[in-house]
């Protein structure tokens, strides 16, 4: 079982509010990364980092922001949310530059079901 | 950017059979390929990687092949149990991060 760990698990909220979703992952990973998944699509990468103070944004556009204060810590932002943020969010993490690993292995944690009414 | 395709249509067998799955991809042949497995609601679970000078790699009842001729890669799950019902989803490394494809779902009958 891998050691990242995102929460809240599920939330509900309305239109407009401000919410953060938390990752923490304690195997001392350089990189991390949130992908956004709809029930029975592809996981689409939204933001990725490869070490404190290194956030780059992905594949797929979102307007959720990220920071990366500390190794372990990785968490998004929704200033305003809108039903279109609907979906599930998955935080993962990857290799340490230091250990000489290049196959980028990424573990992940529960998700976030987001619902936003 | 790399195309990764995967079988579209659900795969359902009889248990005690083998899965075979494709992973096709477009570009240059990656390093490497790995295999994930994805319950719903959950985070992909890593299985296997592979690499590029690796023709076949096993794990338990798990076999997966590299052919970087036909830029493609089979993940065959053998004597298949209802636990392996899931969606396995192949990832290959692209400007420097993995992509992923849209997975394969597999249910395996009693």
């Amino acid at each position: 079982e891998a050691d990242i760990y995102q929460t809240p698990r599920y939330l509900v909220i309305g239109t407009g509010k401000k919410i953060t979703l938390e990752c923490s992952q304690t195997m001392g990973h350089d990189k991390m990364y949130w992908y956004q998944q709809d029930p029975g699509m592809e996981l689409h990468l939204i933001h990725y980092s490869y070490g404190v103070n290194s956030t780059e944004k992905g594949d797929l556009s979102s307007e959720s922001t990220v920071s990366r204060i500390r190794t372990e810590h990785f968490p998004l932002t929704l200033e305003s949310a809108r039903p279109s943020h609907t979906s599930q969010y998955l935080c993962a993490s990857s290799g340490k530059w230091s250990s000489g690993t290049s196959t980028d292995t990424q573990y992940f944690g529960p998700g976030t079901r987001l619902t936003v009414l | 950017s790399q195309k990764i395709e995967q079988n579209s249509e659900a795969l359902n067998i009889q248990e005690g059979k083998t899965a075979t799955l494709t992973c096709n991809y477009t570009n240059y042949s990656p390093a490497y390929l790995q295999w994930y497995r994805q319950d719903p609601g959950r985070g992909p679970v890593f299985l296997l990687l592979i690499r590029e000078n690796e023709k076949e790699k096993r794990k338990e009842r798990l076999k997966v092949t590299f052919d970087t001729t036909l830029k493609q890669s089979l993940f065959h799950i053998t004597a298949s149990q209802p636990a392996d019902s899931a969606t396995y989803l192949c990832a290959l490394e692209t400007d420097y991060k993995l992509s992923f494809g849209a997975g394969t779902t597999v249910t395996v009958r009693a």
